[in-house]
């Protein structure tokens, strides 16, 4: 079964507009963190955002949200005010366990483009 | 502060070949993390180094991959006799303690 699903394979907004992309994610381990990385077209990945378990409110980092919803596995990005900049490849990510020391599993990634 | 660094950029070898892609890590991030990006996909773990051990291996998809570190520095992995399935972007991240990994540019590899 798949760790980390991103069932949203491109999506389009307008700018100034606020857009969620979808993640949900399976495991059993009690302990684990999601993150959201940004890739443009350069490549580089970039970290947006971090939710950790136990956290009991939804992680923001300033246009960036993190509508965590634990009972559903869920955890999708909400960006406010879209701006053309923001049109990159974007990609939810899990670490499990306790051990800080795991790897990153990922999603299959969400194209955002937007719109002027 | 640099970032994590990888070289080369690009690289286009011939089937067969061996070869070698470098890291270096941010200073005195004890985490290291290789991971593979094929063309429109999403990000495949490789190996994990802590320090200049590598505790999980489990994702080298073949003995044909190998990597090393020395001690909390620069990193090589390397692909014996490349096949064209091994194209792909290789990105190398690192962290320290309990931060977020901060990736590198990559290394694009093709295999002709």
């Amino acid at each position: 079964a798949q760790k980390i699903t991103q069932t949203q394979p491109g999506m389009f907004v307008q700018e100034k507009e606020a857009v969620t992309l979808d993640c949900t994610y399976d495991t059993s381990d009690p302990s684990y963190g999601l993150f959201w990385y940004k890739q443009p077209s350069s490549g580089e990945m970039i970290f947006l955002i971090y939710q950790g378990s136990y956290d009991q409110q939804n992680a923001t980092e300033g246009r960036y949200s993190l509508n965590f919803q634990k009972a559903r596995k869920s955890a999708n990005l909400v960006i406010s005010a879209s701006q053309l900049g923001d049109s990159a490849m974007y990609f939810c990510a899990m670490r499990e366990g306790g051990n800080a020391g795991n790897m990153l599993t990922f999603g299959g990634g969400t194209r955002l483009m937007v719109k002027p | 502060g640099a970032g994590v660094s990888q070289s080369p950029s690009n690289k286009v070898t011939e089937k067969g070949k061996d070869v070698e892609l470098r890291c270096d890590p941010i200073s005195g991030h004890t985490a290291l993390y290789w991971y593979r990006q094929r063309l429109g996909q999403g990000l495949e773990f490789l190996i994990y180094f802590q320090g200049n051990s590598a505790p999980d291996k489990s994702g080298l998809p073949s003995d044909r991959f190998s990597a090393e570190r020395t001690g909390e520095s620069v990193s090589t992995l390397t692909i014996q006799r490349t096949q064209q399935e091994d194209s792909a972007v290789y990105l190398c991240a690192s962290r320290r303690l309990v931060s977020e990994q901060f990736f590198g540019p990559g290394t694009r590899l093709t295999v002709l």
